[in-house]
Order: C-alpha cells, then structure tokens, then sequence
C-alpha cells in the first residue's frame, strides 16, 4: 500500500515569491491534514479536511495561506507571498476518520522542506 | 493556550538500559494520548496509544497514563542504537473533533 506522497520534497524560493505544495493521501483516507514543523518543535495543525470540507483552519494564517482538496482527495497548500519566517518543513498526514475519542491514527507524508531566501 | 511539555533533552542512555521520555498536558479534557517517533529527517511515525489510566505494553515499549496528574511516558526497555531518535507526545485535545497537539519531542540517544 502506498503511504502519503508530497511534492516537491524540497523548495528554495525568494521572499514575496508564491509557493505550491501538493499531497496525496493514502487511499481511502478521508481526513487530511497540513502541519508545519519547525526546527526543534513539534508538527503544528495547520488545517484538517474530512473529505472537501476545510473543518478546522482557525490556525491557518489565511492572508498568506491557503488550501484546497477538489473532490475530496489530493490537496494542495499554497504561500503567497512566503516570507523568510515560513521556511519550514510543511507535512501532509491522512486518516481514516477523525471523530470519535480513542484512537485514530494519522500517516505522515515525508514533507516537504521550504527555504525561503 | 492547550499545551504539551516535554524535556528537549538530549537524553542519553547505553544500549541495553531502560529509556523514559516524559510528557505533561495543561487540558485536562484530553481524552486520547500518542507517542510519535520522528527519525533525523523523516517524518513522524506513531509508536503507541493510550486512552485509558494506567500502563499498556506493546514489545519494547509501554506508555503510562496518569490523568490526575496529567502525565503520560513512555519506557522503552533494551534500548537499541535504533532507538535513537526524536520523541513527539500528542494529545488529542479537540475531543470528537479530534486535534492533535504535540510537544516539542525528546531527543533520545541510544549508545553503543
């Protein structure tokens, strides 16, 4: 089975420059996550989708960021303009579901390294 | 502010001996804990889960929860060289809506 795909893996950009990063989640899965994690500190949610509707973004900086998953299934995050403060690695999870209070495991992309010059 | 605090160590143990990592949670309406290993540049990978008090073993490992005291750890026993790596704790502290906070992790070293 194959796991979460993102691309790129790797992204050097100029401050004010927009910037695209895509994921697709395993098979299946209808919850999607973006996290961003900084050198040294643990993924923080970034927005979660359960199929196409964005069900949580109160964290996502929406003057600069935003996202999308057409039909319920890859998802693209975008930058606009980055800034020197946004490199980081940006990480796409998926599940299968995310209600419910036990457990429910989320499956981590390998992320995608942005550098902001 | 829900937050998850952890030691950013590095914690330093010899092969063979018993490595515990340590997390604590401000909300106390957390229902659902996990211990995430995140390796030098790859991605977080979950180890265990824990929902209800007490401990629960899987191989190596086994988390300890302590709602009353807001407290979870992990131990793991005969530790490896391939034990090395970063710790993530993460609450799930959004309830039925399920959001994951995670702590600043641990970083463990396994000696030889």
């Amino acid at each position: 089975e194959a796991g979460v795909v993102q691309s790129p893996r790797y992204k050097i950009i100029e401050k004010k420059q927009p910037v695209a990063f895509w994921c697709n989640p395993i098979s299946g899965h209808n919850t999607l996550y973006w996290y961003l994690q900084n050198l040294g500190q643990g993924p923080e949610l970034l927005i979660r989708y359960e199929n196409e509707e964005a069900v949580d973004d109160s964290q996502l900086p929406k003057d600069r960021f935003s996202a999308e998953r057409l039909k319920g299934v890859d998802s693209t995050l975008k930058i606009q303009p980055a800034e020197l403060g946004d490199s980081a690695v940006y990480l796409c999870a998926s599940s299968l579901d995310s209600g419910g209070l036990a457990y429910n495991e989320q499956f981590f992309g390998p992320g995608t390294r942005l550098t902001v010059l | 502010q829900k937050e998850v605090e952890q030691n950013s160590g590095p914690l330093s143990v010899p092969e063979g001996a018993i490595a515990s990592l340590n997390c604590t949670y401000s909300d106390r309406g957390s229902q659902s804990f996990f211990w995430y290993r995140q390796y030098s540049g790859k991605s977080p990978e979950l180890i265990m889960f824990i929902y209800s008090n007490g401990d629960k073993e899987d191989g190596r490992f086994t988390a300890q929860l302590n709602k009353a005291s807001q407290y979870v750890s992990l131990l793991i026993r005969d530790s490896q060289p391939s034990d090395s790596a970063t710790y993530l704790c993460a609450v799930n502290s959004g309830g039925s809506n399920y959001k994951l906070t995670f702590g600043k992790g641990t970083l463990l070293t396994v000696n030889p």
